[in-house]
């Protein structure tokens, strides 16, 4: 069966400190993989996703930015946090035949 | 970018009563997809209902689809308490790989 890692579960960083979360999935081959983030009692904001390694596609610029080393890996990463870089990171794999996607338990930053 | 719009935004009913939520979107669309999200968590999946479809229904869920009115909504039946959780819709756009999220209605049940 198919498993979504995504670490660390909550992080509080310092303004100006470098990020870098990551997703793996397991029991899948070339998923599309997906970074969103979410504000207090708001919607998922697309941030990044991926059809392939190498290969990202960028939403909204900012930032942050994406890597996808391996087939089932995907980095989200930062060289210098903002304030404003604080909510709560999720990360979700599809098949690439597309359709329901699956979920990690997310990521809450706090930068201060 | 958000394409999904849900309404209302809140909404909290007795148990047992039924609840509706609302989702409209912009762009032409491979499927719409519903999800719900307890506090602090990932996003489950609940239902997927593919643009040639009108109707779907999945245990206590009803999802319809007019895809001239770029609309959605998803109606649970006999609601429980058990039912409180956010609720969001998504667009899988057509031609594109990415899956894009409305806003969410927040639903509580009260007991």
């Amino acid at each position: 069966s198919q498993t979504i890692h995504q670490w660390p579960a909550t992080l509080v960083q310092p303004v100006g400190s470098p990020l870098s979360l990551e997703c793996t999935v397991e029991g899948t081959s070339n998923p599309n993989l997906y970074w969103y983030r979410q504000a207090a009692g708001r919607g998922l904001q697309l941030l990044f996703y991926s059809i392939g390694i190498d290969q990202i596609s960028s939403e909204v610029p900012q930032n942050l930015s994406a890597s996808r080393p391996q087939d089932r890996q995907f980095i989200l990463s930062s060289k210098k946090l903002l304030l404003s870089d604080s909510g709560f990171y999720l990360c979700a794999w599809r098949s690439f035949r597309l359709g329901e996607a699956f979920f990690g338990q997310g990521t809450r930053l706090t930068v201060v | 970018s958000q394409q999904g719009e849900e309404d209302p935004q809140a909404l909290s009913i007795q148990e047992g009563e039924n609840a509706t939520m609302n989702c409209s979107y912009k762009t032409s669309i491979n499927n719409l997809q519903w999800y719900r999200q307890n506090s602090g968590r990932g996003l489950v999946h609940l239902i997927l209902i593919r643009s040639n479809e009108r109707e779907k229904h999945s245990g206590r869920l009803r999802v319809t689809l007019d895809t001239s009115k770029k609309s959605s909504s998803l109606l649970i039946t006999a609601s429980r308490a058990a039912d409180t959780a956010s609720y969001f819709c998504a667009t899988d756009t057509l031609g594109a790989q990415k899956l894009v999220f409305g806003q969410g209605t927040r639903l509580t049940i009260n007991p």
